[in-house]
């Protein structure tokens, strides 16, 4: 069972656009929304990340917006270059204990064009 | 320089022939991870750990084993590979994700199973 659904599965942008990517979640005790950026050929880093208790979130060019009703939250990346040019994953997590599981959307691979 | 360090990079191998995947990190992390990444589905957990001597099964545990008998290390064992674990797998740590939730990726291991 799919608990963080992730959409599109790859985007393509200009150079200068806005990239936007969805997640979906069902599971209402998730209290922890993390964006992982993959380059190629390294790991997953940690780009982003947002508590249940906001609803937006800026960094630089990069937001996540939040909305709980809904279940869904998103990352608008403004202004992208093709240095962005990379998978994202979206990911929830739980608290269990003393510590976080984190589950992971399937990944958008994002391309900027020049 | 902080890191999460898996041996081998690569590795071809052939079916039911046992090897191990290493994962060793420098940064006094209590938590540790094992995922598999493919197409379409992301990264999928396959242990975890929590501290030296505690492992979790994650989402897709059959078929691998794990142990971490010392803080830093936490390999991942397949006894007998099959083509279906074919796949990408990285190793992660963090401090017990109660704190910043950041999980720290290694660069990655691509497994081919003949």
């Amino acid at each position: 069972q799919q608990q963080v659904k992730q959409s599109p599965q790859s985007l393509i942008v200009q150079k200068g656009g806005i990239s936007i990517i969805n997640c979906a979640y069902e599971n209402t005790a998730f209290d922890y929304f993390p964006w992982y950026q993959q380059f190629p050929g390294k790991g997953p880093a940690l780009l982003i990340a947002i508590r249940p208790d906001v609803s937006e979130k800026k960094e630089g060019r990069f937001t996540i917006s939040f909305n709980k009703s809904a279940k869904q939250f998103s990352l608008h990346i403004m202004d992208s270059q093709p240095g962005d040019s990379a998978t994202y994953f979206c990911a929830a997590a739980i608290s269990s204990g003393s510590a976080r599981q984190l589950t992971f959307g399937s990944g958008t691979q994002l391309t900027v064009l020049p | 320089e902080a890191q999460v360090t898996q041996n081998p990079r690569y590795l071809i191998t052939v079916t039911g022939k046992k090897l191990t995947v290493t994962c060793s990190q420098n940064m006094n992390h209590e938590y540790m991870s094992w995922y598999r990444q493919d197409p379409g589905l992301g990264l999928r957990q396959i242990y975890y750990s929590m501290n030296v001597e505690v492992t979790d099964k994650g989402d897709v545990p059959e078929g691998y084993k794990v142990s971490r008998k010392e803080k830093r290390n936490f390999p991942l064992i397949l006894e007998s590979p099959s083509p279906n674990q074919t796949s990408l797998y990285f190793c992660a740590s963090t401090h017990l994700m109660g704190l910043t939730g950041e999980l720290f990726f290694g660069e990655g291991s691509r497994l081919t199973v003949l």
